[in-house]
Formats: structure tokens, C-alpha cells, sequence
């Protein structure tokens, strides 16, 4: 079973900053945060992923609490073609295998104009 | 630098009949995963191949089967398909076995897969 808890979904206006949280609150001290996100019909995309600090790329921001027990991804300026399930990942760091992702029902994101 | 590459994009199989979907790992990638994705649900790991060998396994009846050549490229295969196994199948790739800094997993777009 996934390991973290998204809401099934939000909207964001165009050129708005878009927030989505993520609830993980029995998350290890050796796992990390993975962001993917689904456009309709197409395989998951990697956004970003973190451990315990903040990380930012050019997709995306990602500030995970203190205690790291949840995390937000952030889109800082949202187009339509940010429209996806956003898929939040807790994932081990250290395996003698590659673990696979266990995915949840993610967050439908719908960008408005 | 091409991505993961999956084919067929699309097929049409009728129940009964065995089906085999193809994949090859973005460029420096050496362990392929491969995941079923139903209508409306998240993705659900299927198996993953390391060194031409299945390393885990997800939980799905041994009708799944799966190759790895040494090209590091990858097949699943399904026999006596069921209406059931009308999905959506994803191949993902990453490098090495050991997740130190963050060993992404890259996905290809699928094959999509309808049983009548």
C-alpha cells in the first residue's frame, strides 16, 4: 500500500503558483520524497525528489517539513499544460535492490485559464 | 539521448491468446521494471530484471512472465490473457542496484493493451 496521503484533487489558476500537499507521517529517516506526475495517456514523469532539505529544479520546488512528515510540491507559475495526477512517493534510500515505486491515487491538478 | 522505448503503442488481443510487449532502457540504464497501469488507478509494479534475472516481483499470478537480454532491453509477456489484463503497461528503467543519491526511475509511455 502507498505510504503517503494526497487530496484526490485541486485546481490552480494559469500563471498561479500551484501547491500540492502530501501527508507521509510514517515515513523512515532512510526514504525518500519522489514527485512524478501522469499527463492523460502517457507513462509517469519524474519531477523532483528530497530527502530532508528543500530541493528546487527547473521543473518544481519541494519543501519538505522538519519533521518530515509532509512535503509540498510547488509549480511556481502553472500552465495548462501543467494539467496531470500528481503522484507523491515515499521511496527507501538504501537497498540491496532497485525498490519499485508504490504508487497511490495522486492528485488531479487541473490548471485554469 | 533517447528515453525508454516501449512497443506496441497499441494492440487488440482476444481473451485466450498470449501477448508479448517490448522494451528498451534509456541509454546507461541496466535494471527494467515494468508496471500495470488499469483505468482510473495509479501504476502497479509488476516484476523487475536486473543482470537478465528476475529480482522482485510484484503480486501477479505467474501468467506474467518477463525476459531481460543483454542489451539490457526487456519483454513482457502474458499468457491466456483475461478481460482483466486490459490495461495500460509501463516499462521504467534506472541505473544500478543500489539507490544512493536518488536512483530515478524513468518511464516510457506505454503499451496499451485492450482484451476482448
Amino acid at each position: 500500500d502507498a505510504k503517503t496521503t494526497q487530496p484526490p484533487s485541486m485546481d490552480c489558476a494559469e500563471g498561479r503558483a500551484a501547491n500540492l500537499p502530501c501527508n507521509h507521517s510514517t515515513i523512515s529517516g532512510n526514504e525518500y520524497v519522489y514527485w512524478y506526475r501522469q499527463i492523460h495517456s502517457q507513462g509517469p514523469q519524474y519531477i523532483i525528489h528530497g530527502l530532508k532539505n528543500n530541493e528546487t529544479n527547473e521543473m518544481a520546488s519541494l519543501i519538505i517539513t522538519e519533521d518530515r512528515k509532509s512535503s509540498t510540491l510547488i509549480l511556481p507559475h502553472a500552465t495548462l499544460r501543467d494539467t496531470a495526477v500528481y503522484y507523491c512517493i515515499v521511496r527507501v534510500r538504501y537497498d540491496s535492490g532497485n525498490t519499485p515505486l508504490v504508487f497511490g491515487k495522486g492528485t488531479r491538478l487541473s490548471v485554469i485559464a | 539521448d533517447a528515453g525508454v522505448t516501449q512497443s506496441p503503442t497499441h494492440l487488440i488481443k482476444t481473451r485466450g491468446q498470449q501477448v508479448t510487449l517490448r522494451c528498451s532502457p534509456k541509454s546507461g540504464h541496466d535494471t527494467v521494471s515494468w508496471y500495470q497501469q488499469a483505468l482510473g488507478q495509479g501504476p502497479q509494479f509488476i516484476f523487475q530484471y536486473y543482470e537478465e534475472e528476475e529480482r522482485q516481483r510484484g503480486n501477479f499470478p505467474d501468467r506474467f512472465s518477463g525476459h531481460q537480454f543483454p542489451n539490457y532491453s526487456s519483454e513482457l509477456n502474458v499468457n491466456a490473457l483475461l478481460l482483466g489484463d486490459s490495461a495500460l503497461y509501463l516499462c521504467a528503467s534506472s541505473h544500478g542496484q543500489r539507490v544512493l543519491s536518488g536512483n530515478t526511475i524513468y518511464f516510457g509511455e506505454g503499451s496499451w493493451l485492450t482484451v476482448v
